[in-house]
């Protein structure tokens, strides 16, 4: 089982480049969540899907749009790449939404110059 | 609003010592809480969470609503604790809600 699988885990982009983030799991779980970390401000909710069907902003939406492909894969997607997003991108999922325990991917690690 | 409160950036102790993560946590309802952790370039990985009332690699953790605290304790600390410990709630029907994290440092 490799669990939640995240797709790069380096970029560099330039201002005003656009990129996608891949996130799948494999645990069959309902829910699954996009969290960015950014030193001493712990993990920050960008956008979650609660099931397969939908999508609700979280706390730092701006910027960003996401994907519910279906239920194994949630994408992130950067239209027009700003300096403020440089962080550390988490896909976690769950396997309902609410108190489930959240299971992490590896993180990508992504620079906007 | 729900928050989550680490009050130590950085934690450094020495091997075989006490440690204690604080946790605290503001939300009027009946909080689940948890810790989590992250081991260096590893991803973050549940430790423990309060309804279990287990103890992971030595860990607990006792839920105190009167002080509205989750502090995070283990009486020897080992080189391999040292990492990034993130306490988070998640209020009834909602979102989970992270601390800002504390990097224990366990010396030799």
């Amino acid at each position: 089982n490799a669990g939640v699988t995240q797709t790069p885990k380096f970029q560099v982009l330039k201002t005003g480049q656009s990129m996608t983030l891949q996130c799948a799991q494999d645990m069959n779980h309902n829910s699954m969540y996009w969290y960015r970390q950014d030193p001493g401000m712990g993990l920050r909710l960008i956008y979650y899907s609660a099931s397969e069907g939908t999508t609700d902003k979280g706390e730092v939406p701006n910027g960003y749009n996401v994907s519910r492909l279906n239920k194994r894969e949630f994408s992130l997607r950067l239209e027009s790449a700003a300096p403020s997003q440089t962080s550390v991108y988490f896909c976690a999922s769950s396997e309902s939404w609410g108190n489930s325990p959240l299971h992490f991917g590896n993180g990508t690690r992504l620079t906007v110059t | 609003a729900q928050r989550v409160t680490q009050p130590e950036k950085l934690l450094s102790v020495f091997k075989g010592a006490p440690v204690e993560l604080k946790c605290n946590y503001s939300y009027s309802g009946s909080p689940e809480l948890f810790w989590y952790v992250q081991y260096s370039r590893q991803r973050l990985q549940l430790l423990l969470r309060h309804i279990s009332r287990e103890s992971i690699k030595g860990f607990t953790a006792d839920l105190n609503k009167g002080e509205t605290s989750f502090h995070l304790k283990k009486p020897f600390a080992q080189e391999e604790d040292s990492a990034m410990y993130y306490c988070a709630l998640t209020p009834q029907g909602q979102n989970f809600v992270f601390g800002p994290g504390t990097r224990l440092s366990v010396l030799p």
